[in-house]
């Protein structure tokens, strides 16, 4: 069964330190995409950041920047330079195929809080 | 501002009644996706409707039921409501059929059943 685990509840950190986030996910699949997803307390689910399985070259938008370990199925997300906008809840999510079509697995989330 | 539109922001109903959430899809878009979102929870995915059809069919109980229409905007209804179905609905949009283009999320609409 394909499942994504994150093992952090919460996390904290001080305004402009560095903070990973973890996230590790179950599959028998080669092909597939893993996202950061964004929660902040206004619900919009935004997305932060996507990696492809194929692709060896970690993805990295602006501050935010994953570390993919394919063999260990993990996919943390660093973010650098916390601000306190990046204070949300984070989803890591796993997306493969499904005979036609493309199923999306998410983990249960992470609450990430900025100390000023 | 994603573009996907979700109406009610809240709702506030009592066990055993009815309800129906909207969404309209990002313009262009032409599925739409429904998720329910639990308490610290992950998203559960409902089910997903591309032009008119159902395409797929996730954890989606028999008393919830789902519908796209001509102009693409979809309903979600839930009904026979018990106390285990509050929580967040969102609706999401893509242009794609198959889900390999990027999901646009709506807001939501929290769902509170006393």
């Amino acid at each position: 069964a394909q499942t994504v685990t994150q093992s952090q509840p919460e996390m904290s950190v001080q305004e402009a330190e560095t903070v990973t986030l973890s996230c590790t996910y179950d599959t028998s699949e080669s092909d597939y995409y893993l996202f950061w997803y964004k929660q902040p307390p206004s619900r919009q689910m935004i997305l932060v950041i996507r990696q492809e399985a194929y692709k060896q070259q970690n993805a990295t938008e602006n501050r935010f920047s994953v570390n993919f370990q394919k063999a260990a199925k993990s996919f943390s997300l660093k973010i650098s330079d916390s601000q306190l906008g990046d204070a949300a809840m984070y989803f890591c999510a796993y997306r493969f195929r499904m005979d036609s079509n493309y199923q999306l697995i998410w983990g249960a989330g992470t609450k990430l809080i900025i100390k000023p | 501002d994603s573009g996907v539109t979700q109406t009610p922001k809240h709702l506030i109903t009592a066990t055993g009644q009815r309800v129906t959430l909207r969404c309209s899809p990002r313009s262009g878009d032409l599925s739409v996706y429904w998720y329910q979102q639990s308490l610290d929870q992950g998203l559960q995915f409902l089910i997903q409707y591309y032009n008119g059809e159902e395409r797929a069919k996730g954890n989606i109980l028999e008393r919830f039921s789902a519908q796209q229409f001509p102009d693409l905007h979809s309903e979600l209804n839930l009904s026979s409501l018990e106390l285990g179905d509050s929580a967040l609905y969102f609706c999401a949009s893509s242009v794609g059929e198959t889900g390999n283009s990027p999901l646009h999320f709506g807001n939501g609409t929290r769902l509170t059943v006393t």
